[in-house]
């Protein structure tokens, strides 16, 4: 059974910095791992897809990398702002058994202090 | 660029109603998901379709059926709705299955009191 973990579960940066979150995943057999965010009682944003041919992706100030055979991604957020404050949840598609849904880390709370 | 389109985006019901939420994806998105997430938790799958057939089946509840109709549109029906269903409802789209990435709606807030 995948099984998906965020460290840390809340962070807090002055405005400004750059930032990692992490993801880990205990099965590696994966079709691709999303990242979203989403803002308080609101929907999901999907931020970057990897998929798991890729090591990494980039949209804007994002970076998310993967490295699938230790079971790990990483979402790099560069020169943070206030409205980067959000929960950020990380998500796996495994290719065994249920290969159809999605598997959610229970996310990290980033607040960006101005 | 459309989006998933959820409807309606907020419930209120009482215990023991039903409830019936609606789903129409991305136009040319053939398979569509429902996940569930209670407050303060991680979204839950709840059930997918493919092609107008049952595709996965998660933690749903035995009260909930779901069905995807001809023009891809999905719907989930909820019965004798416990206080416990609170939550907000997603569903997702996507172009086929496998490693393709699923679009997410905006959700639908669903109050059981």
């Amino acid at each position: 059974k995948q099984e998906v973990t965020q460290i840390p579960a809340a962070l807090s940066v002055p405005e400004g910095e750059n930032l990692v979150l992490n993801c880990s995943f205990t099965d590696s057999a994966i079709y691709n791992l999303q990242w979203f965010r989403q803002d308080p009682g609101k929907g999901l944003t999907s931020l970057l897809l990897i998929q798991s041919s890729q090591r990494e992706q980039t949209s804007g100030r994002l970076n998310a990398s993967l490295d699938k055979s230790s079971g790990r991604s990483t979402l790099y957020i560069a020169a943070s702002q206030p409205g980067d404050s959000a929960t950020y949840l990380c998500a796996v598609r495994s290719r065994g058994g249920s290969n159809y849904k999605l598997t959610f880390g229970k996310g990290t709370l980033l607040t960006v202090n101005p | 660029a459309a989006g998933v389109i959820q409807s309606p985006r907020h419930l209120i019901k009482e215990k023991r109603e039903t409830a019936t939420l609606k789903c129409y994806p991305i136009p040319r998105h053939d398979t569509v998901y429902w996940y569930q997430q209670g407050p303060g938790q991680d979204p839950q799958f709840l059930i997918s379709f493919y092609e107008k057939m049952q595709s996965d089946k998660g933690s749903i509840p035995d009260r909930f059926s779901a069905q995807q109709f001809s023009d891809y549109h999905s719907e989930l029906n909820m019965s004798s709705l416990e206080l416990g269903d609170s939550a907000l409802y997603f569903c997702a789209s996507s172009p086929g299955t496998s490693g393709y990435e699923q679009y997410f709606g905006p959700g639908t807030r669903l109050t059981v009191t």
